[in-house]
């Protein structure tokens, strides 16, 4: 079956703009999370969406937000860009939320703020 | 907070060798879990383990949660095999991920 797709793949952006990202998770999977990792920072999380509903949310300002569709598919969003939002975003899917739910990533997508 | 150490974080190995990485944790999980990065930056899921031994041809992890730490053991390391391994698990409502260990393979 599909795996997790991610789009945009790459994409450039100035600061002060705002970006989407979208998750399309596995077939059957109903929690979608969301990681930034950076060279400095490593892989942190962001937030966590399991049936529409943010369960929880990672040390990240409010220009970072989300959102999740009655189809699983998730996207993310970035306004006001600032250089350090340069990163690589990760999005992953699980059948469940939390405790039992194995992790499946995507490609990723390659956030450039210039 | 919840802190989770890897070790080496940088392992050069020459194609043919075996290697151990380590993932300690300080707190209980719930699920533990590792992948590999590859260069293109996708994280691949390698084992699903929140206890006990599992093999997947030439890897194969232990984790033993009683003492807070997992195990993964490369064997005839490839050159393939090279890139970032992280282990990651779930507690108080998020997943944390290790820094990783970065692995060379020189063939």
């Amino acid at each position: 079956k599909a795996g997790v797709t991610q789009t945009p793949r790459y994409l450039i952006k100035t600061r002060g703009q705002q970006v989407t990202l979208s998750c399309s998770p596995i077939s059957g999977h109903r929690s979608v999370s969301w990681y930034q990792q950076t060279p400095g920072q490593g892989l942190q999380f962001l937030f966590e969406y399991f049936s529409e509903t943010q369960r929880n949310k990672g040390n990240f300002p409010g220009r970072f937000s989300g959102r999740q569709f009655s189809n699983s598919r998730s996207e993310m969003n970035v306004s006001t860009l600032e250089l350090g939002d340069s990163a690589l975003y990760l999005c992953a899917s699980s059948w469940t939320s939390g405790t039992t739910g194995e992790l499946f990533f995507g490609e990723g997508s390659r956030l450039t703020v210039l | 907070g919840i802190q989770v150490e890897q070790s080496p974080p940088d392992l050069i190995l020459q194609e043919g060798a075996n290697s151990t990485l380590r993932c300690n944790f300080s707190d209980s999980v719930n699920n533990l879990q590792w992948f590999h990065q590859n260069p293109w930056g996708q994280l691949i899921n390698l084992f699903y383990i929140p206890s006990g031994t599992k093999q997947n041809g030439r890897l194969s992890a232990t984790t033993v949660a009683t003492e807070r730490y997992s195990l993964l053991y490369i064997s005839s390391s490839q050159t393939t095999d090279s890139g970032v391994y992280f282990c990651a698990f779930y507690n108080f409502n998020k997943f944390y991920f290790g820094s990783g260990t970065k692995l060379n393979v020189k063939p």
